[in-house]
């Protein structure tokens, strides 16, 4: 009840396309949803998040979609960049709590 | 100014041998981390302190010791190191717990290969 699953574990996109990854969680409980980025050789670093109170974020390119109901999250991101190739980490966690719980990341290649 | 510092960035060890892992961070957070990460990418947790007192220990070997002598440091001693321990390990803080949507701040990563 503690996971979070993600898909898929690779992924490539065309320049210029929609980069889409999912994650689903079993736990209720879970009331914060980030996303993390991380490019080869550094830490992941956050990208944008999400609370169950909203079922859409946007921050330029990168949207967050929540599903309460379906307990599922994706990540969109448009017009995708050879930049924005890096693995993906999506995460949860509740209440006061200090402790995320990490999905299994996903590498996203854009070919120019 | 890095945030959050760990050293070494790069060590190469034999096995049996005893290596430690510092970390500073200079976000004036509550809370630091280390995690775990191996080469299919997957982040593990082990460890985590909240000004000073260990509040997660997840299930690794006895041979890694966390130690925390002020809130802005936290080192990693392993002992006895093992094949199986090379991985990189993450350093990372963050303000506290979760529930006012807090973000945790990683170092770069310390790689650590046991030959």
């Amino acid at each position: 009840q503690q996971q979070v699953k993600q898909s898929p574990q690779s992924l490539i996109v065309q320049k210029g396309g929609i980069s889409i990854i999912n994650c689903a969680y079993e736990n209720t409980a879970f009331d914060y949803f980030p996303w993390y980025q991380q490019f080869p050789g550094k830490g992941p670093a956050l990208l944008i998040a999400i609370r169950p109170d909203v079922s859409e974020k946007k921050e330029g390119r990168f949207t967050i979609s929540f599903n309460k109901s379906a307990k599922q999250f994706s990540l969109h991101i448009m017009d995708s960049q050879p930049g924005d190739s890096a693995t993906y980490f999506c995460a949860a966690s509740k209440g006061s709590n200090y402790q995320l719980i990490w999905g299994a990341g996903t590498k996203l290649i854009i070919k120019p | 100014d890095t945030a959050v510092s760990q050293t070494p960035k790069y060590l190469v060890t034999q096995m049996g041998n005893d290596k430690s892992i510092k970390c500073e961070q200079n976000l004036g957070h509550d809370t630091m981390y280390w995690y775990k990460q191996d080469s299919k990418k997957f982040l593990k947790i082990m460890f985590s302190y909240n000004n000073k007192e260990l509040i997660i220990n997840e299930t690794v070997p006895n041979r890694f010791s966390p130690k925390s002598p002020d809130k802005a440091h936290l080192n990693l001693h392993i002992n006895s190191l093992e094949l199986g321990d090379s991985a990189v390990y993450f350093c990372a803080s963050s303000p506290g717990h979760f529930s006012s949507g807090n973000t945790i701040y990683f170092g770069e990563g310390s790689w650590l290969t046991v030959v």
